[in-house]
């Protein structure tokens, strides 16, 4: 049961352009969600967050988009650069643990 | 203090053998994580400790499993009579206590059991 579900498993935007990446949850109890960025060979770094209090959080390039009702964040990088090339997971949180439960990931390529 | 530190950074062993793996988290961060991550999909949750104590574990931490975090500082983790279904990228995390913050996580220790 994949409570936290990236359905597409790779994005090739070209540079300069909008890269979108999606997100579906379903369990209702996630209260926090988090996007990490994966280069091979390590671990993952962190990218940004948002609280389910909100719908919208923004640093720099990045914004996350939460949308409660659908179950659903996504994660925009504007303008993308070849840099940002890289495996994004998405994660939420729930729970006194606070552990994170994460997609399977979105490889995004970056054609310069 | 540059991150969370895992080691080794590969391991190579024969099935039925023990391996055991460290992490030295951030020095501040009082909760420590170990995740695991296989071909294609995202790192599942094993076990975490706040300070030393091992507070919860996953249904995928079968008993040959067992992890520990003495005085709270460092962790092993340790896979007694290793099978192959075992190898996978072990990654550990570690984060402030308070509600909502970000884990920071190592490079990871990638296990291949022949």
């Amino acid at each position: 049961d994949q409570q936290v579900k990236q359905n597409s498993p790779s994005l090739s935007v070209q540079e300069g352009r909008i890269s979108i990446l999606n997100c579906d949850y379903t369990n209702s109890m996630f209260d926090y969600f988090l996007w990490y960025k994966k280069y091979p060979a390590e671990g993952p770094t962190f990218l940004i967050s948002i609280s389910s209090i909100k719908d919208k959080n923004e640093d720099g390039r990045f914004t996350v988009f939460l949308n409660k009702s659908a179950k659903h964040l996504s994660l925009h990088i504007v303008p993308s650069q070849p840099g940002d090339s890289a495996v994004y997971f998405c994660a939420a949180i729930s729970g006194s643990a606070r552990q994170l439960t994460f997609g399977s990931g979105t490889q995004l390529t970056v054609l310069p | 203090d540059t991150g969370v530190s895992q080691n080794p950074r590969h391991k190579i062993t024969k099935r039925g053998q023990n391996v055991t793996f460290r992490c030295d988290p951030i020095s501040e961060h009082n909760r420590l994580y170990w995740y695991r991550q296989t071909l294609g999909q995202g790192p599942e949750f094993l076990t975490y400790f706040q300070n030393e104590a091992q507070l919860e574990k996953s249904r995928l931490l079968s008993d040959r499993f067992s992890a520990e975090r003495p005085k709270g500082s460092f962790s092993t983790l340790e896979i007694q009579r290793t099978e192959q279904g075992d190898s996978a990228m072990y990654l550990c995390a570690s984060s402030f206590f308070h509600k909502n913050t970000e884990a920071f996580f190592g490079q990871g220790t990638r296990l291949t059991v022949v």
